[in-house]
This record gives C-alpha cells, sequence and structure tokens, in this order.
C-alpha cells in the first residue's frame, strides 16, 4: 500500500485566496483525520471522520475552514479566504476499523503571504 | 475535554545514556496512550502504545509506563542512540474509545549527543 498520499505537498499563496488540501486515505481505513502542526500550538486535531461521517470539527478554528469526505477513499481541506496565521504544516492521517494506530500522510506545508 | 501536558519541552543527552519524558493528562476516562515520533521534515509515526488495563510496556530500547491513578504516562528510551534525535509526542484517547480520536502533547524536542 502507498500510505496515506497528501497533495500539495507544498502550497504558497497569498492572503485571501482559496486553499484546498487532498487527502487519500489508507485503503480500507474508515477513519480520518486532519491535523495542523504549528511551533507555537504543536499537533492539533482539526476535525476526524468516521465511515465518511464528519464525528468532531470542534477543532477547527473558525468559519473559513472546512472539511469534507465525499467517500471512503477521499477528503479535502479547504480555507477560505486564506490568511498568513494559516500558515501551517497540515497532515492527514488514517485509521483502520478495530485498530489504534493512526498513519499520517506526508503532510503539506501552507505558507500564506 | 482531554487536556494532556507533556514535558521537558527540551532534552539533550549524551549518546548511551537514558531519556525520560513525561506526560500527564486530564480526564480519568482516557483509555489509550501512544507515543510518536517525528523527525526533522517527516511524519509523526507511532513507536510505542499502551492501553489503560496495562501498566508496563517494553519494545527492545523504550518503554512505556501508566499510571493511572496519577493520570500521567512516561516514555523511556535506554543507551540512545544519535538517531533517536527527533521530537517525540504523546498522546491520549478519550472516549468514546471507538472514535480513534487522539489528543497530543505539545511535544519534547530530543538531543542525543555522539
Amino acid at each position: 500500500d502507498a500510505g496515506v498520499i497528501q497533495s500539495p505537498r507544498h502550497e504558497v499563496t497569498e492572503m485571501g485566496q482559496e486553499v484546498t488540501l487532498r487527502c487519500k486515505p489508507i485503503s480500507g481505513h474508515n477513519s480520518l483525520f486532519w491535523y495542523r502542526q504549528t511551533m507555537m500550538r504543536g499537533l492539533e486535531l482539526l476535525i476526524y471522520f468516521n465511515n465518511n461521517v464528519p464525528i468532531d470539527d470542534s477543532g477547527m478554528p473558525e468559519d473559513r475552514f472546512s472539511a469534507k469526505m465525499p467517500n471512503a477513499s477521499f477528503s479535502t481541506l479547504k480555507i477560505q479566504p486564506s490568511e498568513p496565521r494559516d500558515s501551517a504544516v497540515y497532515f492527514c492521517a488514517s485509521r483502520g476499523t478495530g485498530g489504534h494506530e493512526q498513519y499520517f500522510g506526508p503532510g503539506t506545508r501552507l505558507t500564506v503571504t | 475535554g482531554e487536556n494532556v501536558e507533556q514535558h521537558p519541552s527540551t532534552l539533550s543527552v549524551q549518546e548511551g545514556d537514558s531519556a525520560v519524558i513525561k506526560c500527564t493528562y486530564s480526564d480519568s476516562a482516557s483509555n489509550y496512550f501512544p507515543w510518536y515520533k517525528q523527525e526533522l521534515g517527516k511524519r509523526p509515526q507511532l513507536i510505542i502504545d499502551i492501553r489503560s488495563n496495562v501498566g508496563e510496556k517494553k519494545d527492545q530500547r523504550i518503554a512505556v509506563t501508566l499510571n493511572k491513578t496519577a493520570k500521567h504516562f512516561s516514555l523511556h528510551i535506554t543507551e540512545t542512540q544519535p538517531e533517536d534525535s527527533a521530537v517525540y509526542f504523546c498522546a491520549a484517547s478519550p472516549p468514546p474509545s471507538n472514535t480513534g480520536k487522539l489528543i497530543f502533547g505539545q511535544g519534547t524536542t530530543l538531543q542525543v549527543k555522539p
């Protein structure tokens, strides 16, 4: 298996632009998690899905952030409009049924200027 | 909600020495405690975990201990090597347990000097 796939790996955009981050979980995994990592705040859970259904989005910082999981093999995290303080590494992770380990993707490094 | 505190934030040891990282959690119902290692520029990867019905678990040079009464758990690395240098994160999984939700500590940067 290729593991969790994220795209793009790097994104540089200007303030006010829309940003869409993409994630393909490991095949067969039924839980998907979006995290944001910064030096100041560490690794924060933004939202997670079980069986494509959003379970807890309490970590989403504000209405500018939204996430979808239209099917078991694809999820997006969208920021609209983006702001410089959104600059961070965004990780997607997936977990299999009955397992505990979360497998992280390589991350997307977002820079908003 | 669950809150995880991790100490120290940085740790420097000589090669061959032991390293200990400690975490405390707030939700007594949390029942799963993994440790992840993140090398510079890489993704976090699970290195060891422990469930609430176990007090200690060991895997070669690394071990984790859990004190449910005190709500704290620790990572122990013995005979440290330069390749152990990384950021280590502890985490706790609050209920409901079937969701897999993890709350991470702030991380500890471990430097092993050769």
